[in-house]
């Protein structure tokens, strides 16, 4: 199936713990995205690669740590978690012109 | 005050009712999308416009670049439509999205 797999779907861990969420995608896009969805369903951009460059970073604390080994993968590396960490994360990809946008079926980070 | 409004927050409908969702915007952008998100989590896009109208099934989404605005209209409203409709702003230059923060729909049968 041609899609953004992101895995783990559901994450639990205590405040303090480091966790990746990692992401894959094989539709061939060049730009990859982190998005946050809050508790108030509210989503907002993370960070943006195209081609393994980082392209936007937005204001996100610098425990997150995005990497990206090849442009089929982005992975979301967070440290020292918090409880406000807790939210779902989407992961997301374009092609270069933007015609389309594919969205993985997020990750449920619970911090305690 | 969010860059991209959406109204209402929340609607609710009984099936077979004719829908609509607005959108306004204050960004420069080079597209505009329609995502929906079902109670499961997952987002689909369900139009990308950057002009014009589209439509696909009982779905039609308009844009209005020089007003920006825009506007997703269900027809024939059926519960499988209950849902958050999310319009998301394509940013000029950076292909990143802005956010509305949402319409819930609940169509009753």
């Amino acid at each position: 199936d041609t899609a953004v797999s992101q895995t783990p779907k559901y994450l639990v861990t205590q405040m303090g713990n480091d966790k990746s969420i990692k992401c894959e995608q094989n539709l061939g896009h060049d730009t990859m995205y982190w998005y946050k969805q809050d508790s108030k369903k509210f989503l907002k951009i993370m960070f943006s690669y195209n081609n393994k460059e980082l392209i936007i970073n937005e204001t996100v604390p610098n425990r997150f740590s995005p990497k990206s080994p090849d442009k089929a993968h982005l992975n979301l590396h967070i440290n020292s978690l918090e409880l406000g960490d807790s939210a779902v994360y989407f992961c997301a990809s374009s092609p270069r012109d933007s015609s389309s946008y594919t969205f993985g079926s997020g990750t449920r980070l619970t911090v305690v | 005050k969010n860059e991209v409004e959406q109204s209402p927050q929340n609607l609710t409908a009984q099936e077979g009712e004719f829908i609509t969702i607005n959108c306004s915007y204050s960004v420069g952008i080079s597209a505009l999308h329609w995502l929906q998100q079902h109670p499961g989590g997952g987002i689909v896009s369900l139009f990308m416009l950057s002009s014009g109208k589209k439509k696909h099934g009982r779905l039609i989404a308009t844009i209005n670049i020089q007003e920006k605005h825009s506007s997703l209209h269900i027809t024939a409203s059926h519960p499988r439509d209950s849902a958050v409709y999310i319009c998301a702003a394509l940013n000029s230059g950076y292909s990143t999205l802005t956010f509305g923060k949402g319409t819930m729909l609940l169509v009753s049968p």
